[in-house]
């Protein structure tokens, strides 16, 4: 059974601080994807890697796909009150129409 | 807003009601998905539709019925279900993508509010 790890499960920071997300699989993804879930919403979409090494950045998010493509990270800089929410990666495998979603991290950032 | 609706946004029911989840997409889009996410729990995909037939179903329970009537609308029909079916409902939509596609699902997933059910 695939599985997609996220750490850590909870984050409560001030606004201003750094942090990083991570997700990580033993599986092999060709693409995979971060959301953001705010309360009361579903998931928004951020950001799809499909390359091994790949980096992207969204304004102060930068979001990196393991040289394998069995992991990535998401780095907030200077977080803000407006980047609370669950975080969460989503793994697509191969051939396959289906992401597998991580377990979430849920980031509170305290102005 | 996404362009993907959802109603009801909550839902009290007991174990031996019928109820309907309603979702609308007004995208255009051709394929539609049930979720459900548990508090403890990854999201979770139950069922997928492509151009209104379904491609998946990932071993919901039988109390759980989809319909989708069109490629615009997508219903999750609830019947004797139990307490730990408690959990927020979210329907997505999205342009279709071949299960051959070797770059495998890039297909952006535009995800309604979801439908809060509590299952006394």
């Amino acid at each position: 059974t695939q599985l997609l790890e996220q750490s850590p499960q909870f984050l409560s920071i001030q606004e201003g601080e750094n942090l990083t997300v991570y997700c990580n699989s033993s599986s092999v993804f060709s693409s995979l994807q971060w959301y953001r879930q705010e309360p009361g919403e579903g998931p928004v979409l951020l950001v799809t890697v499909v390359t091994g090494g790949e980096v992207k950045k969204l304004k102060r998010l930068t979001f990196q796909f393991g040289d394998a493509r069995k992991d990535s990270s998401l780095h907030i800089t200077a977080a803000q009150p407006g980047d609370t929410g669950l975080y969460l990666c989503a793994g697509a495998t191969s051939g396959t129409y289906k992401y597998i979603f991580g377990t979430g991290t849920r980031l509170k950032v305290l102005a | 807003e996404t362009g993907v609706t959802q109603t009801p946004r909550h839902l009290v029911m007991g174990m031996t009601n019928k109820k309907s989840l309603k979702c609308e997409q007004h995208l255009g889009h051709n394929a539609m998905y049930w979720y459900k996410q548990s508090a403890k729990k990854p999201l979770e995909l139950m069922f997928v539709y492509n151009f209104k037939e379904q491609t998946e179903n990932n071993s919901v329970p039988s109390r759980f019925s989809p319909e989708c009537p069109n490629s615009s609308h997508l219903f999750l029909h609830l019947h004797t279900l139990q307490p730990e079916d408690s959990a927020l409902y979210l329907c997505a939509s999205s342009h279709p993508k071949s299960a051959s596609g070797s770059e495998g699902a890039q297909e952006t997933q535009y995800f309604g509010p979801g439908t809060r059910l509590l299952v006394l």
